[in-house]
């Protein structure tokens, strides 16, 4: 059975710019989350979703980034406009287990942003 | 105060060693516990999950949880080259419906 699948693998833009990460997770998991990963920060949880409802999205930095859920299949985090300090590995994980624990990563999405 | 706070390391053993990582939580209602190990470049992996006070032994790893302490650690036996990584610890607040990391412990194995 495929794992959680992401892309692109990596991403090299320029400041402003709107980047676009995509993320297909495992079949029958009902969680989804979105992380980011940086040397300073850790592991931080952004947002997740349950049955593709947005259930906690406290730890997006800001306004200029959106997550969304359109279906049990697919999520994509964007960033627009981007900023040099959005410059991370994002990863997204997902869940069966009823209460989120259990959590698959799929291999992450290194951006770096110019 | 972090939620969960590991040693940064980097923490050497010889190969064959016992290697011991360490991690306390400050949420008292927290209930579930797992250690992730993670190689450079790569995704966090599931190795360990614990719920209940003790320990937990999964082949060459021991996971042991006491929760009057809000302490979890990780004991890796016989420890091999391929066992250096950055071994996470996660705890998971029943009430907050999320993980929270700590920052990971850097393991390197000395062949």
């Amino acid at each position: 059975d495929a794992g959680v699948i992401q892309s692109p693998r990596h991403e090299v833009t320029e400041m402003g710019q709107e980047v676009t990460l995509r993320c297909k997770p495992i079949s029958g998991h009902d969680y989804l989350f979105w992380y980011r990963q940086t040397m300073m920060r850790g592991l931080e949880l952004l947002i997740y979703f349950n049955n593709n409802v947005p259930i906690d999205d406290s730890g997006m930095p800001e306004d200029r980034f959106s997550a969304k859920m359109p279906n049990a299949s697919f999520s994509t985090l964007k960033i627009q406009p981007s900023e040099p300090r959005d410059s991370a590995v994002y990863f997204c994980a997902s869940s069966s287990d009823g209460r989120g624990e259990t959590q698959y990563f799929g291999p992450g999405t290194r951006l770096l942003v110019l | 105060q972090k939620e969960v706070e590991q040693n940064s390391g980097p923490l050497s053993v010889p190969e064959g060693a016992i290697a011991s990582l360490n991690c306390t939580y400050s949420d008292r209602v927290s209930q579930s516990f797992f250690w992730y190990r993670q190689y450079s470049g790569k995704s966090p992996e599931l190795i360990m999950s614990i719920y209940s006070n003790g320990d937990k032994e999964d082949g060459r790893f021991t996971a042991q949880l006491n929760k009057a302490s809000q302490y979890v650690s990780l004991l890796i036996r016989d420890s091999q080259p391929s066992d250096s990584a950055t071994y996470l610890c996660a705890v998971h607040s029943g009430s907050a419906r999320q993980l929270t990391f700590g920052s990971g412990t850097q393991l390197t194995v000395l062949p």
